[in-house]
């Protein structure tokens, strides 16, 4: 089973501010990794999958990088609905299986 | 637009069967996307359950794999989730989903609004 590591596990920055979560894996998962935000109360929304193609409606000022076993997200210019919690997540092909990681919070300074 | 609603009992006691439905309105659940249940304890993060497929395969969490299992079903255009043996660990969240598959995940990028399962007795 891959393991998703996500750091850090909580941001505190302000609005304007870029922010950069990271979400190591403890083996290849080549470029199936999405990521998700989470506001309290609601399902996750899909961000990024692919590791760098953003879903549908998905303001650009947020970035999905990397591969193997090294992905993050970058969220350029922090909006206020942006403070929220973001997960990433595996996806194996065959058999078929997922998994997320522990998540990261962006909190108001 | 794809919509997904999950139902069934809010309350399952300890050692019960949890059984929780998930309707599907927008997309049939006989093309070739996988089908997921997802859950999250109250304060937690998300924990991938499994995934059925309308060709019967299905895949779960090995943490769980030898009490759950997922089917769906062509006719009602519903898929469904089956958790035995159920402790308090087992209270969370749970959320139905669509991982938009076409020979490659594209991402889980619908998900029902989520329901609350508590197990107590």
């Amino acid at each position: 089973e891959i393991v998703l590591t996500q750091s850090p596990a909580t941001l505190s920055l302000s609005p304007g501010e870029r922010a950069t979560l990271s979400c190591k894996a403890s083996e290849t998962v080549s470029s199936y990794l999405a990521w998700y935000q989470q506001k309290p109360g609601q399902a996750p929304r899909l961000l990024i999958y692919d590791a760098s193609t953003r879903a549908t409606g998905v303001p650009t000022r947020f970035t999905g990088r990397g591969s193997g076993t090294h992905f993050t997200l970058t969220i350029s210019s922090l909006e206020r609905e942006d403070f929220a919690v973001y997960y990433c997540q595996q996806r194996r092909n065959w058999p078929p299986g997922a998994s997320f990681g522990g998540g990261s919070r962006i909190e108001i300074k | 637009q794809v919509v997904l609603q999950e139902s069934g009992p809010g309350l399952v006691k300890p050692s019960g069967t949890l059984f929780l439905t998930c309707n599907v309105s927008g997309d049939s659940v006989t093309g070739t996307n996988w089908w997921i249940w997802v859950r999250q304890p109250p304060g937690k993060g998300l924990e991938w359950i499994g995934q059925g497929h309308h060709s019967d395969t299905s895949s779960y969490n090995p943490s769980l794999q030898n009490r759950v299992s997922i089917s769906v079903d062509k006719s009602t255009n519903q898929f469904s989730l089956r958790l035995t043996s159920v402790t308090a660990a087992d209270t969370a969240v749970y959320y139905c989903a669509r991982d938009h598959f076409r020979g490659y995940s594209y991402g889980f990028d619908a998900w029902g609004r989520g329901m609350l399962v508590t197990v107590s007795s």
